[in-house]
This record gives structure tokens, sequence and C-alpha cells, in this order.
């Protein structure tokens, strides 16, 4: 079975400092990863996606994501926090397998506050 | 725009009534979703539909009843509400199930939050 494990689930960094969120991933297939995020009272939006080609991932606002298949993780990275990144975010995954269901398996989210 | 909207946003009421919240997307995707999110943020799909047919039904009570009258539309409905009911329900959609390209990325709505008192 697939399951997706935030290892934050609060972050805290001053505004301009670089930005980790852990996420680590378990999987019997070869698995689909996303990160979503998710403003106060909004909707969840993607921010990246892997699916088997490029290891290293870019996303919107200047995110980033690595997948390394021997530690099974995908943690998302920024360079330079920005007020506007203060959100949870969401570590995601998809079995290749069950991939094209859409039965998505989310981690606990991690709340990203950003500092002035 | 192009988008998946979901009505109503917010919905306060009564334990026992019954409720629907209502999803339609313009994207032209042919799968559709609920998904529920609980108070500590934790998210689970609920049902899916691909073309009108249901494809996922996970396990939830089946005093929740999704319709999909065609497939840009799916809505959820709920008989005796219960207090465990209130979370904040998440509509999205996505391309052609079993497309080979790739994961398949779920465009969300924006939620509807449903307090049962």
């Amino acid at each position: 079975a697939q399951s997706v494990t935030q290892l934050d689930s609060h972050v805290s960094v001053s505004e301009g400092t670089p930005v980790l969120l852990r996420c680590n991933y378990s999987s019997s297939y070869s698995p689909s990863l996303f990160w979503y995020v998710q403003h106060p009272n909004k909707g969840l939006q993607l921010l990246l996606k892997y699916t088997s080609a490029a290891t290293l991932v870019k996303g919107i606002n200047g995110f980033e994501a690595e997948f390394k298949k021997s530690e099974t993780s995908f943690h998302l990275t920024k360079p330079s926090a920005h007020m506007s990144d203060a959100a949870e975010y969401f570590c995601v995954v998809s079995d290749q397998r069950s991939g094209n269901t859409g039965k998505l398996i989310f981690g606990q989210g991690t709340t990203l506050q950003v500092k002035p | 725009d192009t988008a998946v909207s979901q009505t109503p946003k917010y919905l306060v009421t009564q334990m026992g009534n019954d409720k629907s919240i209502k999803c339609e997307q313009n994207l032209g995707h042919d799968t559709m979703y609920w998904y529920k999110q609980d108070s500590k943020k934790f998210l689970k799909i609920m049902f899916s539909y691909n073309n009108k047919e249901l494809i996922i039904n996970e396990t939830v009570p089946n005093r929740f009843s999704p319709k999909s009258p065609d497939k840009a539309h799916l809505n959820l409905h709920i008989n005796s509400l219960e207090l465990g009911d209130s979370a904040v329900y998440f509509c999205a959609s996505s391309q052609v199930q079993g497309a080979t390209s790739g994961a398949n990325v779920l465009t969300f709505g924006a939620g509807s939050r449903l307090t049962v008192l």
C-alpha cells in the first residue's frame, strides 16, 4: 500500500530565507508524486508533480522538489521565502497502477509560516 | 473562467437535515471527485465518477450519495446529517480516466465548508 509522511507539521522561516518541507513516501510501484498548496480558505493548487521523468522538478512560484528513490523522499524547497508563501502544503502520492484513478493519498500537511 | 466551481461555499445546518453540495467543471474533464477534509486538515477521497459512471467509492456511509447528471457535474447529497459530517468538502476533476501520458493531475474547487450543529 502506498502512503506519504510529512515530517514536519509546522515550519517557520523568515522572509528571504530558504524553505524546506520534508516528505517521505512508501509505494509498491513506481510512484507519481505531487505537492499541492492550500492558502487560507482557498482550494488546493498544484505546485509541481513528478512522474518518472527528471528527478528534479520545478514548479510554480519558485518551488522545486527532488525525487530521491534511494531515500524515498520528495522534499519541497524554495531558495527565498516570500510572505505570500504562508499556507498549508500537502505532499501527495499516487501509484502508477492506480495513478489514473485520481485516488491520491495525501500527507498530513505542513503549515508554513513566514515571518517578516 | 475555466474552473471547478462548488456551491454553496458555506453551509450551516442542523443534525438530521438533508443537504446537497453542487459541483460543476468547465474544463472538459471526464473524471470528477469528491474529497473530504476534516478538522485536522486531513484529505481523503470519497468518490470518483468517470463520464457519469461511479469508479471509486471509498468507505463512506450510505447517507452520502453522489449524483452525476452529466460529465460536467457531480453533486453530493447527504441525508440525516450528523455532527461528524462537519468538514470541508472539495470537488475536483481530471483528464481522461486511464490516460497513459502520466500522472492524473486533479484540479480542485475552492471547497464547501459544512457545519452541522
